[in-house]
Order: C-alpha cells, then sequence, then structure tokens
C-alpha cells in the first residue's frame, strides 16, 4: 500500500526558513506533491518531484530522494500568509493509480 | 479559463440517504479525482477517473461510485449515508494520469452533514 509520515506541527518566525520533511511508502512511484491548505478553502498545488532532486519556485522549493523514499518542502522568507497546512502526497500506480496525501503539517509563523 | 466548481456547496442527509455530489472540471483537464477530508485530516483518495473510465480506487466501499461524463463533469454518489460520511468531498481535475498528472486543481468542496 500507501502511506507517508509528515510532522503534525511546526513554528517558525517570519523572514525564517523552514523545512517539512515527508517520508513515503508507495509502490509504482510516479511522483511527490506539496500542497497548501489555508482554514476553509482548498488545497493548492505548491511543487511536484518525479525526478532527484531540488524544484525551485519563487520562495518555495521541494527535493526528493527516490532512493532514500523521501522529500522535503522549503519554504524561505516566511510570510504572515504562509500559515497554513501543508500536504505532501505521493502518487503511484498499486492496481490502478492513486494520490494519497500525508495528514498535514500545520505551519504556523509568528511575528 | 474557467477553474473547478463543486455544486452544492453544503449538503444535509439523513442516516440511510443517497447523495449526489458534482464536479465541473477546470477546461481542458480529462481526469478527475475526488477526496473525502474529515476535519484536521488530510484529503483521502476515493477514486480516480480518466476519459469517462475508473482506473484507480482508495479504500472505500462500493456504495461510494462515480461517473464522468463526455465533457468531463463528474459525480459522486454515495449510497446508505452513514454518520461517518460527513467531511468536505473535493474534486480534483487534471490533464492525464500517472506522471502525467502533476498538478491537481481542486475546487472548493462540498460539505456534506449526515444525521
Amino acid at each position: 500500500g500507501q502511506s507517508l509520515e509528515q510532522p503534525s506541527e511546526v513554528t517558525a518566525v517570519e523572514g525564517a526558513i523552514v523545512q517539512i520533511n515527508c517520508t513515503y511508502q508507495t509502490s509504482g512511484f510516479y511522483g511527490l506533491s506539496w500542497y497548501q491548505q489555508h482554514d476553509g478553502g482548498a488545497p493548492t498545488f505548491l511543487s511536484y518531484n518525479a525526478l532527484d532532486g531540488l524544484e525551485e519556485t519563487g520562495r518555495f522549493s521541494s527535493f526528493l530522494s527516490r532512493s532514500d523514499s523521501y522529500g522535503y518542502l522549503l519554504l524561505q522568507e516566511l510570510q504572515m500568509k504562509d500559515s497554513a497546512s501543508y500536504f505532501c502526497a505521493v502518487t503511484g500506480n498499486t492496481g490502478g493509480f492513486k494520490t494519497i496525501f500525508g495528514a498535514g503539517t500545520r505551519l504556523f509563523v509568528k511575528a | 479559463e474557467t477553474g473547478v466548481t463543486q455544486s452544492p456547496t453544503h449538503l444535509i442527509k439523513t442516516r440511510g440517504q443517497q447523495v449526489t455530489l458534482r464536479c465541473s472540471s477546470q477546461s481542458g483537464h480529462n481526469t478527475v479525482s475526488w477526496y473525502q477530508q474529515a476535519l484536521g485530516q488530510g484529503p483521502q483518495f476515493i477514486f480516480q477517473y480518466y476519459r469517462e473510465e475508473e482506473n484507480g480506487r482508495g479504500n472505500f466501499p462500493p456504495r461510494f461510485s462515480g461517473l464522468q461524463f463526455p465533457n468531463y463533469s463528474s459525480e459522486l454518489n454515495v449510497n446508505a449515508l452513514e454518520l461517518d460520511d460527513s467531511a468536505l468531498y473535493l474534486c480534483a481535475s487534471s490533464l492525464g494520469v500517472g506522471a502525467g498528472a502533476r498538478e491537481q486543481y481542486f475546487g472548493p468542496g462540498t460539505r456534506l452533514t449526515v444525521t
């Protein structure tokens, strides 16, 4: 089956850098995605890694190591509006395509 | 370009009833996935449709069923509602499957309450 682990909560100050880790188990790995969700809102896509290495999109970067079944999301120059839940999600093909989400990491950004 | 829309926004049903939730995909997207999200939890994958065929299913019982139409809009049907079915139901559209579905665009969700 597929499963993911990520920290439940992270706190950081405005302007800082924070890293949210994600470890996963899956068969037929296709990619690891990251989504942001504000309270009462829908998840919005942040980043995707199919190959090992770092993907950079503005203040957000995501890293993947397929051999370690590990990835992380890096948020730089934190802003108050970054306070939200962040989900890693693994897409695999185990008897059909599935995208499984982690339980989410709640990020609190303090002034 | 029209985003993903869902209807209704909120719904209250009684245990044992049936419900149909609807989703219109983003223009040009041929894949739709449905998720159930309980409060404080991550979205749980229900199933995915690609070009009108189910091509992936999560650990949900058969009373959860779906359809995708030729215009790529979609329905989620839940029969014999249970109290635990109370949740936010999200649909997400994407272009392609597997490695091609790098980005999913989520609708605002339908909040279902079962009493």
